[in-house]
């Protein structure tokens, strides 16, 4: 109930390519679904977030799709590109509340020039 | 210093060390997390201070001790680790909480020997 599902493990993508990464959850109690960006040697970063009462969000070339009956979300990365390639984990919480915070995996993105 | 800093950022122990994890966060924040990050595992929440009061312990092995002074200071206190306790350990924080985003460290890599 707790875990967040994440595919594809590892991605190649060339570069202006459309990227997709997946999410799937089973608590449908979780209300807050963010994206994290992480960098070799740095720690994970807020990249992009959305709630259950949207099907979309857009932030320049980052969009979430959010399907609350499927109980999935999905990260899609248009003209991706080189400085794109790093790890990517969507998370799941419920209220905002930070202890409840669950993670995914992680997908390891690589953009070729 | 801004952000989160945590130090060192590579340690090796063996396994009768004893050993202290670093975590500053320069934001103002009153939430602090530890969190393990494993190879291809999702990350795993370790233990919460919410105004330097633990709220959570995710069921971490005694041989972590965590300790929070003040709001802006967390450590994490290792002693007769074992060697599947290498991993990256993060350090986080948020303004509340309950709060959107978690900032994250870059973390302190820890090797076990």
């Amino acid at each position: 109930q707790q875990q967040v599902k994440q595919s594809p493990q590892s991605l190649i993508v060339q570069k202006g390519g459309i990227s997709i990464i997946n999410c799937a959850y089973e608590n449908t109690a979780f209300d807050y679904f963010p994206w994290y960006q992480q960098f070799p040697g740095k720690g994970p970063a807020l990249l992009i977030a959305i709630r259950p009462d949207v099907s979309e969000k857009k932030e320049g070339r980052f969009t979430i799709s959010f399907n609350k009956s499927a109980k999935q979300f999905s990260l899609h990365i248009m003209d991706s590109q080189p400085g794109d390639s790093a790890t990517y984990f969507c998370a799941a919480s419920r209220d905002n509340y930070g202890q409840n915070f669950v993670f995914g995996p992680g997908t390891r993105l690589s953009v070729l020039p | 210093e801004t952000g989160v800093t945590q130090t060192p950022r590579h340690l090796v122990m063996g396994m009768t060390n004893k050993k202290s994890l670093k975590c500053e966060q320069h934001l103002g924040h009153n939430a602090m997390y530890w969190y393990k990050q494993s190879a291809k595992k999702p990350l795993e929440l370790m233990f919460v201070y919410n105004f330097k009061e633990q709220t959570e312990n995710n069921s971490v092995p005694s041989r972590f001790s965590p300790e929070c002074p003040n709001s802006s200071h967390l450590f994490l206190h290792l002693h007769t680790l074992q060697p599947e306790d290498s991993a990256l350990y993060l350090c986080a924080s948020s303004q509340f909480l309950r709060t959107d985003t978690q900032y994250f460290g870059p973390g302190t890599r820890l090797t076990v020997l």
